[in-house]
């Protein structure tokens, strides 16, 4: 079976940095994802980690610790528009993702 | 972006109905998947097929039915729907480098 722990919602102010966490137990572990998805819009992919250690692709980094079933997504200077809903996924053999339950992260001035 | 339609965007039916949801790709991905969202539930995979003829069951298939004969397509069917599969539904494809899965514009069923 599989368990995909991620908080429900998180606020934070234009311009700041926030770290997203995801938790996870899974046999068969492959990779993990993120995924952003804006109000009635579909998921958008943001990354890949396979490997430990960091990633970063532009304000976005992610960070995957195998050993500890974790995983953060770390968002700098915030916008606006980065308000949306942001997935944890996880990829196990078969090419099947499991994902968690998402987190609301709400931007305000 | 991968090529992914979904069709109909919206539909309204009434329980007991059948109803099929089209998944069209135009990016000659093997693999392709169903998914259904519902508020506090995330995205749960409904089934998901990895070559023509090739499907299997997700974690919330009872109810459900897909078909791929071709590699373009996948449908979807509930065979007699309930109000309990008021959802939206999206379709996501992948190709065989598995890096990251690129979703339809998803589908808004109500089921009255």
């Amino acid at each position: 079976g599989q368990n995909i722990d991620q908080p429900t919602e998180m606020t934070a102010t234009e311009g700041a940095i926030v770290q997203i966490n995801c938790t996870y137990q899974t046999s068969g572990f492959n990779g993990l994802f993120w995924y952003q998805q804006h109000a009635g819009e579909a998921p958008t992919f943001l990354s890949y980690n396979v490997l430990d250690g960091l990633e970063e692709k532009g304000r976005f980094s992610s960070f995957l610790s195998r050993s500890k079933g974790y995983s953060y997504l770390l968002l700098k200077e915030l916008q606006m528009k980065d308000s949306a809903s942001y997935l944890c996924a996880v990829g196990r053999g078969s090419y099947i993702p499991t994902f968690g339950r998402g987190t609301s992260l709400i931007v305000h001035p | 972006d991968a090529g992914i339609t979904q069709s109909p965007r919206h539909k309204v039916t009434e329980t007991g109905t059948p109803v099929t949801l089209r998944c069209h790709q135009t990016e000659n991905h093997r693999y392709m998947y169903w998914y259904r969202q519902d508020p506090g539930h995330g995205l749960r995979l409904i089934h998901y097929s990895y070559g023509v003829k090739d499907t299997d069951k997700g974690e919330v298939s009872d109810g459900y039915s897909v078909s791929r004969s071709k590699t373009e397509d996948f449908l979807l069917t509930l065979e007699s729907a309930t109000s309990s599969q008021t959802s939206v539904y999206f379709c996501a494809t992948a190709g065989t480098s598995f890096t990251e899965q690129f979703f339809g514009p998803g589908t808004r069923l109500t089921v009255l």
